[in-house]
This record gives C-alpha cells, sequence and structure tokens, in this order.
C-alpha cells in the first residue's frame, strides 16, 4: 500500500512565524504535491514536483515555498505565517510516468495562525 | 475559465441508492477523478473515467459523458460509512488537476 506521511496532525501557530510542513511518501513516486482545502472550496493546488530539485507553481503559491532535497520528501515552507494561512494541508504523491496516475493522499495538517 | 459543480450536500437512507453529479468547464479534458473523504481524514481514491460510459466497482459506479462535461458517481447499498464528502476533479489540457468542492453525502437510517 501507498503511504503518504505529514509530519503533524495539528499545528498551532503565531502570525509571523517560520512554519515547515513536511511530507514523506514511501513508494518512490516521482510527483508530489501540496493542496490547501477550505470549507466550501475544492482542494486548490499550492506547488507540485515532478522530480528532485525541481518545483512548479500551482494555482496558489503566494505566501509559500518548497522544498524538493530528496526524492521522497517534499516540504512546504511559510515564510511569514499569516492569518489567512489557517487551513487544512494535504500532500499527495502519485507514480509511474502517466500523468493520470492516481494522487495518494497523507492524511493532512490541519495549520491555525493565531 | 475552469470549473467544477457538484452539489454543496445530499441525503440518503440507508439501504438505497443515490447519484452525486459533477459538471465541469475545462481547458482541454484528460478524464475525471471522483475521491470519497471522511470527516477529518484525506481523501481515497474511488474511479477514474477517461472514456464514455458507465464503470462498475462493487457497490460504486462512475458514469462520464465528455460531450456534455458531466459526471455522475452512483452508491448502491448505501451503508452508513459511506457518509462522506465525495469529491470530483477533472484533468485539464496541462494534466492539472481541477477539484470541485466536494458534496457532503449524509446516510440517515
Amino acid at each position: 500500500d501507498v503511504k503518504v506521511t505529514q509530519s503533524s496532525r495539528y499545528l498551532v501557530k503565531r502570525t509571523g512565524e517560520k512554519v515547515f510542513l513536511e511530507c514523506v511518501q514511501d513508494m518512490d513516486h516521482e510527483n508530489m504535491f501540496w493542496y490547501r482545502q477550505d470549507p466550501g472550496l475544492g482542494l486548490r493546488l499550492i506547488y507540485f514536483s515532478y522530480d528532485v530539485k525541481m518545483k512548479e507553481k500551482g494555482d496558489i503559491p503566494e505566501g509559500y515555498s518548497v522544498s524538493r532535497e530528496k526524492k521522497e520528501r517534499f516540504s512546504l515552507i511559510l515564510e511569514s505565517a499569516s492569518t489567512n494561512q489557517t487551513s487544512m494541508y494535504l500532500c499527495a504523491s502519485s507514480g509511474g510516468t502517466s500523468v493520470t496516475d492516481t494522487q495518494y493522499f497523507g492524511p493532512g495538517t490541519r495549520l491555525t495562525v493565531l | 475559465g475552469q470549473n467544477i459543480d457538484q452539489p454543496t450536500e445530499m441525503t440518503a437512507t440507508e439501504g438505497a441508492i443515490v447519484q452525486i453529479n459533477c459538471t465541469y468547464q475545462t481547458s482541454g479534458f484528460n478524464g475525471l477523478f471522483w475521491y470519497q473523504q471522511h470527516a477529518g481524514e484525506a481523501p481515497t481514491f474511488l474511479s477514474y473515467n477517461v472514456l464514455d460510459g458507465l464503470e462498475e466497482k462493487g457497490r460504486f459506479s462512475s458514469f462520464l459523458s465528455r460531450s456534455k462535461g458531466y459526471s455522475y458517481l452512483l452508491l448502491k447499498e448505501l451503508q452508513m460509512k459511506d457518509s462522506a464528502s465525495y469529491l470530483c476533479a477533472a484533468l485539464d489540457s496541462n494534466y492539472q488537476l481541477i477539484w470541485g468542492a466536494g458534496t457532503k453525502l449524509i446516510i440517515k437510517p
């Protein structure tokens, strides 16, 4: 079974803090994604990566950065957290060479910024 | 712009059948996914359709009409554990997933 893990299920941070969200997958997947999920809105793509050290902006990259130094790990960084970044953050991975490969999700990190 | 529409909430009775509709408008189209998401949990994959027609997987079936920009997820013999949100997502010409806001399905005994 594919396993995608995220470093924290719940996180509370203060405005202006630097926040690191970590995601690890154990299936040697090429592709990794970071989404945020807010009530009434669909999943919104923040950043994705198709290979180590490669990153692409998604729909809402502002205020975020990412790092992919190893194939299995994809980190999301909030340089200076703000209250409007309070959300559920979901990491996903997909493998193989087909772009239609299914995305497998981690359990999510519910981040609250005070 | 790109858009996915699905009902916000539906209610059905245990043992019954329910159909969750999804319409999409995307720049190009490379298939449609359905995911299930229980409250507080991650989305899990249910189905992928790229050709017109019905795909059946046990109690769940998914239908696609490319000409109409329409899909539905059909759940039969509903069980209480089917209470969840169901997310529709379309793959556009750039192979990016465009997600709907999800349909919250409430099952009553």
